[in-house]
């Protein structure tokens, strides 16, 4: 069974924290990814990652940065947390090429900076 | 105006109703459609998937692709309270990179 988890379900921080969510996959997937769900914007995509140590910046990467070192771990940072940052954060992966459309999800952190 | 547009609902149907979700979209590159379904508090998982135009069925689902009319849908006939969830519709120019709609809340009550 594919799996994707995700460190924590629920996280509460306050403002100007440094914040590390992580996210590690055993289905040996090339890409990875980072989202945040918010109502009304759906899911927006932060960063993804097609390689060890390769990193792209998705639609809204500021405020955020990735650390992927090996292969089945990728880690969103959050250098100086703030409120506007409470969201639900996903973690997804998928195969590199023609496959990579099917991405599996993790569960989710839900993210609360107060 | 965002790239994919999706009526959040809620939509409340009796069990045994056909479903019909939409979605609608501005990039004309877009040519991979997928359909992610997502239950309360879990990630989204894929349930359909589309190149180009055309239909799509996979038991009681059928998936449309409408790229002159940059229009989509997903059809749920039969429909079950276990099809109660969050339908997101995902869209792609390039495989790599989805963009997905803001999802439709389905209810179905027995």
């Amino acid at each position: 069974d594919v799996k994707v988890t995700q460190s924590s379900r629920y996280l509460v921080k306050r403002t100007g924290e440094k914040v590390f969510l992580e996210c590690v996959q055993d289905m040996d997937h090339e890409n990875m990814f980072w989202y945040r769900q918010d109502p009304g914007l759906g899911l927006r995509l932060i960063y993804f990652s097609y390689d060890v140590k390769m990193k792209e910046k998705g639609d809204i990467p500021e405020g955020y940065s990735v650390s992927r070192e090996k292969k089945e771990r990728f880690s969103l940072i959050l250098e100086s947390a703030s409120t506007n940052q409470t969201s639900m954060y996903l973690c997804a992966s998928s195969l590199i090429g023609q496959s990579s459309y099917e991405q599996y999800f993790g569960p989710g952190t839900r993210l609360t900076v107060t | 105006q965002k790239e994919v547009e999706q009526d959040p609902g809620p939509l409340s149907v009796p069990e045994g109703a056909i479903v019909s979700l939409n979605c609608t979209y501005s990039n004309s590159a877009f040519q991979y459609f997928m359909w992610y379904r997502q239950y309360s508090r879990k990630g989204p998982e894929l349930l359909m998937y589309t190149y180009s135009s055309g239909n799509k069925e996979d038991g009681r689902f059928t998936a449309q692709v409408d790229k002159s009319s940059k229009y989509i849908s997903l059809f749920i006939r039969d429909s079950q309270p276990s099809d109660s969830a969050t339908y997101l519709c995902a869209m792609s120019a390039d495989f790599q990179k989805l963009v997905f709609g803001t999802g439709t809340r389905l209810l179905v009550s027995p």
